[in-house]
């Protein structure tokens, strides 16, 4: 099994639209999640950190669910420019390495 | 934020030859960098760990011989891929953790290495 899986999409949703994805990890012991935002061709950049209590920064919402090990992100009011893979990742506490997700693939249409 | 840099940002290279990739902090030191791979619409995939006056660690399934790693100062690591064949052709992407808080990974912009 995979550390970290996500549904690879493509998820195609017009300009407004909700969008929302999962990413399941296997290691219990992960302390730390993020969600990465990856360009074609580009190296990934750092969407937002996420907390146990959820957070959100601006139409993006993250949620962490330890029990049943799964974070998710939502992007409200869909723009053109949130076209884009997006990778989750994970890492335990003593190392600091990420292991990244294969990516969930949004396409914002006009 | 962070700034990382990698070079070269492209390289295409012969077969059997070998291609260094350079990954530096900018602004910042960095005791520790990664260095992961990334194939087309695959996940990036973590092949060793840079260690700045000590040797690297490297995942499982990774060849520490063919892919050498130097970390030679506080802002510099090298990944020498040796002998490369065109089964390595992939995005190379190096990491450090950030300046304020380590959980924090800054990318640099990645290499893409294509062996003919």
């Amino acid at each position: 099994r995979k550390e970290v899986e996500q549904d690879p999409g493509p998820f195609n949703v017009p300009e407004g639209a909700t969008v929302a994805f999962n990413c399941t990890y296997s290691n219990s012991a992960s302390q730390s999640f993020f969600w990465y935002r990856q360009d074609c061709r580009k190296e990934p950049k750092l969407l937002m950190s996420v907390y146990s209590s959820g957070n959100e920064d601006g139409r993006f919402t993250a949620q962490l669910n330890r029990a049943s090990q799964y974070i998710s992100l939502l992007i409200r009011d869909s723009k053109l420019s949130d076209s884009a893979t997006y990778l989750c990742a994970v890492s335990r506490s003593n190392d600091y390495k990420l292991s990244f997700g294969a990516g969930t693939t949004v396409t914002v249409r006009a | 934020g962070a700034v990382v840099s990698q070079h070269p940002s492209r390289v295409i290279c012969k077969s059997g030859t070998s291609v260094k990739i350079e990954c530096r902090s900018l602004d910042f030191q960095a005791t520790t960098m990664f260095w992961y791979r990334q194939f087309p619409k695959k996940s990036l995939m973590l092949m060793a760990t840079s260690n700045e006056g000590s040797k690297a660690t490297y995942e499982q399934g990774v060849e520490k011989d063919k892919f050498l790693i130097n970390h030679a100062s506080l802002t510099l690591s090298t990944l020498t891929v040796t002998s490369a064949h065109p089964e390595d052709s992939s995005f190379y992407i190096c990491s450090a953790p950030g300046p304020q808080t380590s959980y924090e990974q800054y990318f640099g912009p990645g290499t893409r290495l294509t062996v003919t």
